[in-house]
């Protein structure tokens, strides 16, 4: 396992469209978290899955926004009708249960340019 | 809620110098705070926390609860500690950390 992937790497696309990432966990990994994460800032959170449950969502998540586990494996956001305000790095990241195990793993980012 | 602040943008020094990265929160229960690091065309990763009391790679951090402080240290700096630095907080029972916006280190020859 060579750790979290997340594909395209690089999306582009006109406003109004709509877009997908999809986000592969490290493989034992049963928590999948999206960040966003946008120039000169640190990453700030989306939304939060254990398994294929969506426990937690941040009000940065407008209506557009919408994230699925559904066999609490890989994960996909999509938005819709796209707006240049939603260019951004999408990362996700994985952990597993255990006091000890909590650590978060990123994966390498979606870059969104929304044109 | 909580917030991270991380006043100082971009840190430049020279090989050898010490290094201290400025990490100040606000958060009025018990913080769980963290140091990831952002190497050049890698992916953000954990250094530390400070429940684990841990130095890695030469850095330590000490929780300071009376100026809500975490700031990130290193006695002699190297070239290859070049990286964004981001302090990250998380409440007890929590899994979604808050982020500050970064510091970028850079270590001169």
């Amino acid at each position: 396992d060579t750790g979290v992937s997340q594909n395209p790497r690089h999306k582009i696309t006109k406003r109004g469209q709509n877009v997908t990432f999809r986000c592969d966990p490290i493989s034992e990994h049963n928590r999948l978290y999206w960040y966003r994460q946008t120039l000169g800032q640190g990453p700030e959170f989306l939304t939060y899955f254990q398994n294929e449950a969506q426990l937690e969502k941040s009000r940065l998540l407008s209506d557009r926004f919408s994230a699925e586990r559904p066999k609490g494996s890989f994960s996909t956001l999509e938005i819709q009708r796209t707006e240049q305000g939603d260019s951004a790095m999408y990362l996700c990241a994985s952990s597993r249960d255990g006091a000890s195990t909590d650590t978060q793993y990123f994966g390498p980012g979606t870059r969104l340019t929304v044109l | 809620a909580q917030r991270v602040t991380q006043p100082e943008k971009l840190l430049s020094v020279f090989k050898g110098a010490p290094v201290e990265l400025k990490c100040n929160y606000s958060y009025s229960g018990s913080p769980e705070l963290f140091w990831y690091v952002q190497y050049s065309r890698q992916r953000l990763q954990l250094l530390l926390r400070h429940i684990s009391r841990e130095s890695i790679k030469g850095f330590t951090a000490d929780l300071n609860k009376g100026e809500t402080s975490f700031h990130l240290k290193k006695p002699f700096a190297q070239e290859e500690d070049s990286a964004m630095y981001y302090c990250a907080l998380r409440r007890v029972g929590s899994y979604i950390p808050t982020f500050g916006r970064g510091t970028s280190l850079i270590v001169h020859p």
